[in-house]
Formats: C-alpha cells, structure tokens, sequence
C-alpha cells in the first residue's frame, strides 16, 4: 500500500462547481499534513495545513479525519485559476521533516 | 519567489554519465531537502541535508549522494546515470530539521538519453 494515495485525476469541472479531492495515509503516527498546487512544469507551493478541526481559506477548504487516515480538500466556486495538479502532503514523523507526497490530481477548470 | 534558486534549469545527459545540480537555500535556512519528481507523480524524497550533515535519506541507491556547503547552499551528484533518472529534481530549504514547512526552488528538469 502507498504511503500517500489520492484520487486518480484529471477532474474537468466547470467554472463555478465545487469540486473535493480526496487522499489517505497508511502511517499513523503522522503528523502534520498538507495540500500543495503544482501547476504544470513547476514547482509545488503550499495552499494550506490540515488539521483536525478543519480549515478554511476563502474558497478552500481541509479536513482531516485521523481516526480514518483521511484529508480532504474542498474547492467552491471554481475558477479557471484553481487549474492545477493538487498534491495531499503527509509528514510521517520520523525525527526529522520530510515531506511524503501523493501522485497528485490534476483539476481542470473550464469556461 | 521563495528565494530559493536551482542551476541549471535544464540538462541534458547520456546515460553513464555523471551530473551535480545546485540548489541555494533562502536566506537564513539551514536544511536543505532534495526531491525527486518523475512524470506524473508526486515528489519523492531523496535525502535532507541539516547543517552540513546529511540527516535522513530516503529510498535511493548510493548513485545519488550530496553535500551541503558552510553557505547552506547544497549540491545533489547523481553517478552513472540510467534513463530512469530522468525526472524534474526539486530543492526545498527550511529552517531547522523539525520545521514543517519548506519552500522549493523552481527544479532542475534532467533528461536522460
């Protein structure tokens, strides 16, 4: 079983949908998980930490269900912008910080 | 902008060949993390490298091995390289070896012939 695994893409959405993205963990002793944007050839840039309280940044929201080894990621009210491969990030607590990524799912936004 | 950069952008090698790539921290961290990408998937870590010292590895062969100068800044050297190996190579500086979150650098796209 992978470490990190999401939802296998690509989501076509129209602009104005609302569109969740879903990822599980198998480690869990994890402790700190993330969403990162990827847009094409480069770099990932973080969007926002999960945590189990939940999170909400404008239009993104993240939950994590630790008893499930669960984040979501919701997107409301899309824009051709939110275009983009959206990463699940987990930290699996080692000693040190290393960032233990999903395959990613790719979302594209249409007029 | 992260203020983290890479050199080169793009390289171009042959298989067996030898390549280091480079990769300058943000002003005032002091880990440096090396990732790599292949087409699409999710970035795989290779190893963090914490004041000078390599400070956790990740499941790569001994090929792949790096450094990190007194400046914080670090290389990555990759030795007899396979197709395989081609991949977008990601840099990410953070400070301290316990701190969540790190920025990355644009990535050096090796190919592979």
């Amino acid at each position: 079983r992978k470490e990190v695994e999401q939802d296998p893409g690509p989501f076509n959405v129209p602009e104005g949908a609302t569109v969740a993205f879903n990822c599980t963990y198998s480690n869990s002793a994890s402790q700190s998980f993330f969403w990162y944007r990827q847009d094409c050839r480069k770099e990932p840039k973080l969007l926002m930490s999960v945590y189990s309280s939940g999170n909400e940044d404008g239009r993104f929201t993240a939950q994590l269900n630790r008893a499930s080894q669960y984040i979501s990621l919701l997107i409301r009210d899309s824009k051709l912008s939110d275009s983009a491969t959206y990463l699940c990030v987990v930290i699996p607590g080692s000693g040190y910080s290393t960032l233990t990524f999903g395959k990613g799912t790719m979302l594209l936004v249409s007029p | 902008e992260t203020g983290v950069t890479q050199s080169p952008t793009h390289l171009i090698k042959t298989r067996g060949q030898q390549v280091t790539l480079r990769c300058s921290s943000q002003s005032g961290h002091n880990t440096v993390s090396w990732y790599q990408q292949a087409l699409g998937q999710g970035p795989q870590f290779i190893f963090q490298y914490y004041r000078e010292e390599e400070n956790g590895r990740g499941n790569f062969p001994p090929r792949f091995s790096g450094l990190q100068f007194p400046n914080y800044s670090s290389e990555l050297n990759v030795n007899a390289l396979e197709l395989d190996d081609s991949a977008l190579y990601l840099c990410a500086s953070s400070l301290g070896q316990h701190t969540d979150t790190q920025y990355f650098g644009p990535g050096t796209r090796l190919t592979v012939l």
